[in-house]
């Protein structure tokens, strides 16, 4: 089965912290993805990773960056986290053809 | 015009019945389909692929018609643990990008 985890369930931090959201997958898979989830909006995409080191913006990728030095682990970093950044994350993976598989979710408050 | 669209729902139905849920595309999201179920405040879960022949797993299945461009999810004699939010997904041909529907809802009520 694959696996694919994210750091934390639940994140609470404050305006203007820089905050890292972890993803490790565990099956070789050469994408990964990172979402955020907000109701009534769906997933909306905000940056994704073909291979290590390699990164391309999604449809929101404004006040988020992302790094890949190792192929099972992609990063999140939010630069200065705002209010309006609160949401749920997840994260995703797959292999070069195929369906992508979903971390359990993180749920990020910023105050 | 969203790549993938799909009627939101809610679909509620009573234990045992069968639904259908359509599902249409746009060209950028043509090459390959899933559904997955959504659970409330958890992680999208793969369902199922969607082939070109239509492909079948205990009670569901799934139907790709690329002339009309929708797929299409059957569930037969619903469940009560079916309830959930299920998501259309159509991928590049070079899979590094996948749009998502904005999910319908189904409720199996007793």
């Amino acid at each position: 089965d694959v696996k694919v985890t994210q750091s934390s369930r639940y994140l609470v931090k404050r305006t203007g912290e820089k905050v890292f959201l972890e993803c490790v997958q565990d099956m070789d898979h050469e994408n990964m993805f990172w979402y955020r989830q907000d109701p009534g909006l769906g997933l909306r995409l905000i940056y994704f990773s073909y291979d290590v080191k390699m990164k391309e913006k999604g449809d929101i990728p404004e006040g988020y960056s992302v790094s890949r030095e190792k192929k099972e682990r992609f990063s999140l970093i939010l630069e200065s986290a705002s209010t309006n950044q609160t949401s749920m994350y997840l994260c995703a993976s797959s292999p070069s053809q195929g369906a992508q598989h979903f971390g359990d979710g993180t749920r990020l408050s910023i105050l | 015009r969203k790549e993938v669209e799909q009627d939101p729902g809610p679909f509620n139905v009573p234990e045992g019945a069968t639904v259908a849920f359509n599902c249409t595309y746009s060209n950028s999201a043509s090459q390959s389909f899933f559904w997955y179920r959504q659970d409330c405040r958890k992680e999208p879960k793969l369902l199922m692929s969607v082939y070109s022949s239509g492909n079948e797993d205990g009670r569901f299945t799934a139907q790709l018609n690329r002339a009309s461009q929708y797929i299409s999810l059957l569930i037969r004699d619903s469940k009560l643990s079916d309830s959930a939010t299920y998501l259309c997904v159509g991928a590049r041909y070079n899979f590094n990008k996948f749009y998502f529907g904005s999910g319908t809802k189904l409720n199996v009520k007793p």
